[in-house]
């Protein structure tokens, strides 16, 4: 497997536009996750879904952030407007249920930059 | 989800046995001790995780005090590609609620030397 795949790697946009950062989680997964990261506040967790249903999405940071799983193998977060706080590093992660294990494989990361 | 406190950094010299500590003076009978790590400019990778016995796999030990009030993670021989930010994290298990959430705190960052 190819792992959680992430695209764009790195995104450079201006202030005020609309950014869409994608997730392929790993085949068989049943739990994805979003996470942000910055030096100021470190890795938070935003939302995640399991089995494509959202069920926490308290980190999300305000209204100008949306998620969705329209299907197993898909996942998007947007941000719009976008401003430049929003610049950090996205990282997706998905896991799967089993027992007590919660292993999260996470991609490489999109690293956004907002102007 | 209880409360972890690691040293900020340390240091390990290529070829020696790294022993990163971790405080959970609050953890619950139920609550795992997980261990992740990120090499710079990469995603987390999960390392080992336990609730009470010592564990162990490939890439390393994982030893709980009796109390489980503490662990320690050990690599058996560091290598340069262990140099990375190491994550402690308890969580509870088998909660729908919670079951997703790991909670990264600001990690030890370990620098491993030739």
């Amino acid at each position: 497997d190819a792992g959680v795949i992430q695209s764009p790697r790195h995104e450079v946009t201006e202030m005020g536009q609309e950014v869409t950062l994608r997730c392929k989680p790993i085949s068989g997964h049943d739990y994805l996750f979003w996470y942000r990261q910055t030096m100021m506040r470190g890795l938070e967790l935003l939302i995640y879904f399991n089995n494509n249903v959202p069920i926490d999405d308290s980190g999300m940071p305000e209204d100008r952030f949306s998620a969705k799983m329209p299907n197993a193998s898909f996942s998007t977060l947007k941000i719009q407007p976008s401003e430049p706080r929003d610049s950090a590093v996205y990282f997706c992660a998905s896991s799967f249920t089993s027992g007590s294990k919660n292993i999260q494989y996470f991609g490489a990361g999109t690293r956004l930059s907002v102007l | 989800d209880a409360k972890t406190t690691q040293p900020t950094s340390m240091d390990c010299a290529e070829g020696r046995a790294a022993n990163l500590p971790c405080n959970h003076s609050t953890i619950s009978g139920n609550e795992y001790v997980y261990w992740y790590r990120q090499i710079h400019s990469q995603g987390p990778q999960y390392i080992i995780h336990g609730l009470k016995n010592n564990e162990t796999n490939e890439m390393a030990s994982l030893i709980i005090t009796e109390d489980r009030k503490s662990s320690t993670l050990i690599l058996p021989h560091a290598t340069l590609r262990d140099t990375a930010v190491y994550y402690c994290i308890v969580r509870v298990a088998g909660t729908t609620d919670s079951w997703g959430k790991l909670q990264f705190g600001a990690g030890t960052q370990v620098v491993v030397t030739p």
